[in-house]
């Protein structure tokens, strides 16, 4: 049972323009949502998380919007740089399980 | 400071044989999580352990075990290696045990397990 889902394997933006990563949950019990970056040969680093009680989180170039009702949220990045090109995965947390679910991942390419 | 570090880099194992892997968590860090991730997946969770203890165990069998020693370093065991064992496996350390406020984990580069 998938519980996070990142439907799109792959995204392709120009440099300088907005890139959205999307990600939808089954899981109403989930208390915080993450966005990981990974190059690869290279361990995921965190990028930004958003509280479940929240439906917006600022960082910089990166935003992460929550729509609990839908069980959705993205990641925008503004603006895009060739060095975002990387895989980027949605995580969730639950606090009573103490572990992170991942989703499949989105391959970002930011081209020139 | 150094980051979490994990042994070995790559390795190339046998059908039917045993594995361990070892992970040294960020100086201060009291937590390390295991992870699997297959090709084409997002990290699936294995283990947590928190000062010497399992706190958290993932649906996996009763091949994969852990343990985590006195300096909170840690050992990843598979047993019986299956062909799907092949993955990489990641290794996160965190300051503490989150509780309903998430604490942020921090992942190490992995290792590339092949099983033939």
């Amino acid at each position: 049972d998938q519980q996070v889902k990142q439907n799109s394997p792959s995204l392709s933006v120009q440099e300088g323009r907005i890139s959205i990563l999307n990600c939808d949950y089954t899981n109403s019990m989930f208390d915080y949502f993450l966005w990981y970056k990974k190059y690869p040969a290279e361990g995921p680093t965190f990028l930004i998380s958003i509280s479940s009680i929240k439906d917006k989180n600022e960082d910089g170039r990166f935003t992460v919007f929550l729509n609990k009702s839908a069980k959705h949220l993205s990641l925008h990045i503004v603006p895009s740089q060739p060095g975002d090109s990387a895989v980027y995965f949605c995580a969730a947390y639950t606090g009573t399980a103490s572990k992170l679910t991942f989703g499949t991942g989105t391959r970002l390419q930011v081209t020139l | 400071d150094a980051g979490v570090t994990q042994s070995p880099t790559h390795l190339i194992k046998t059908r039917g044989q045993h594995v361990t892997l070892r992970c040294s968590p960020i100086s201060g860090h009291k937590s390390v999580s295991w992870y699997q991730q297959v090709l084409g997946q997002g990290p699936q969770f294995i283990f947590q352990y928190y000062e010497k203890e399992e706190r958290g165990r993932g649906n996996f069998p009763d091949r994969f075990s852990a343990r985590q020693f006195p300096n909170y370093s840690s050992e990843l065991n598979v047993n019986a290696l299956l062909l799907g064992d092949s993955a990489l496996y990641l290794c996160a350390s965190s300051l503490r045990l989150a509780g309903g406020t998430y604490v942020e984990q921090y992942f190490g580069p992995g290792t590339r397990l092949t099983v033939t």
